[in-house]
């Protein structure tokens, strides 16, 4: 069965500064992976998706995450903080279901805090 | 363009008491889901769809029942609220259709439901 590990519950930083969400996965398929980002009380959006191709995917928002088969690993980073990024980050993974399609798992979500 | 849409936007309920959240999506997907959010454990699935005629589910079924008599519905009901259903409930779609696990998901705007 699949699951999502996101290793921090919360994590902050300064202004200017690199940030780094970390998320563990397990799949018994070969999964797509993807971040989703929630700013308060709004529903969530897209930030990336791995789906096989380049293992380092790049996507809105300056954010980018590398997947590492051997590591089991799809972490989240960000050379540079921005106070609008402050918000909940999940990270999710597509598997195979048991009627022949794809389920969808999150992660328990990383909120990250950005200080000025 | 709609998307996806959700009614209610806020509901009160009754202990025992029952209830419809609608869900709807007007771009043609083939999966669609329902998840709850709850503090410090993310969004967890209840139910999926494959397609019309066709659900499983998720990690937290128990309590909720689904169908799915058209592409573009997918309502999901409580039979006997509890105030452990007490949570934001999240509607999602995407193109995904048996092979295809690489589309994200889109989402509703949420239903906070409150069971007293």
């Amino acid at each position: 069965a699949q699951s999502v590990t996101q290793l921090d519950s919360h994590v902050s930083v300064s202004e200017g500064t690199p940030v780094l969400l970390r998320c563990n996965y397990s799949s018994s398929y070969s999964p797509s992976l993807f971040w989703y980002v929630q700013h308060p009380n709004k529903g969530l959006q897209l930030l990336l998706k791995y789906t096989s191709a380049a293992t380092l995917v790049k996507g809105i928002n300056g954010f980018e995450a590398e997947f590492k088969k051997s590591e089991t690993s799809f972490h989240l980073t960000k050379p540079s903080a921005h106070m609008s990024d402050a918000a909940e980050y999940f990270c999710v993974v597509s598997d195979m279901g048991n009627t022949g399609g794809f389920k969808t798992i999150f992660g328990a979500g990383t909120r990250l805090f950005v200080k000025a | 363009n709609a998307g996806v849409t959700q009614t209610p936007k806020f509901q009160v309920l009754k202990t025992g008491q029952s209830m419809t959240l609608q869900c709807a999506q007007d771009m043609n997907h083939e999966y669609m889901s329902w998840y709850r959010q709850d503090p410090g454990m993310g969004l967890r699935l209840i139910h999926y769809s494959v397609g019309a005629g066709i659900t499983d589910q998720g990690e937290v079924p128990n309590g909720y029942n689904v169908s799915r008599s058209t592409t573009e519905d997918f309502p999901l009901r409580l039979l006997s609220a509890a105030p452990s259903q007490t949570s934001v409930y999240f509607c999602a779609s995407s193109y995904s259709g048996p092979g295809n696990r690489n589309s994200p998901l889109h989402f509703g705007n949420g239903t906070r439901l409150t069971v007293t």
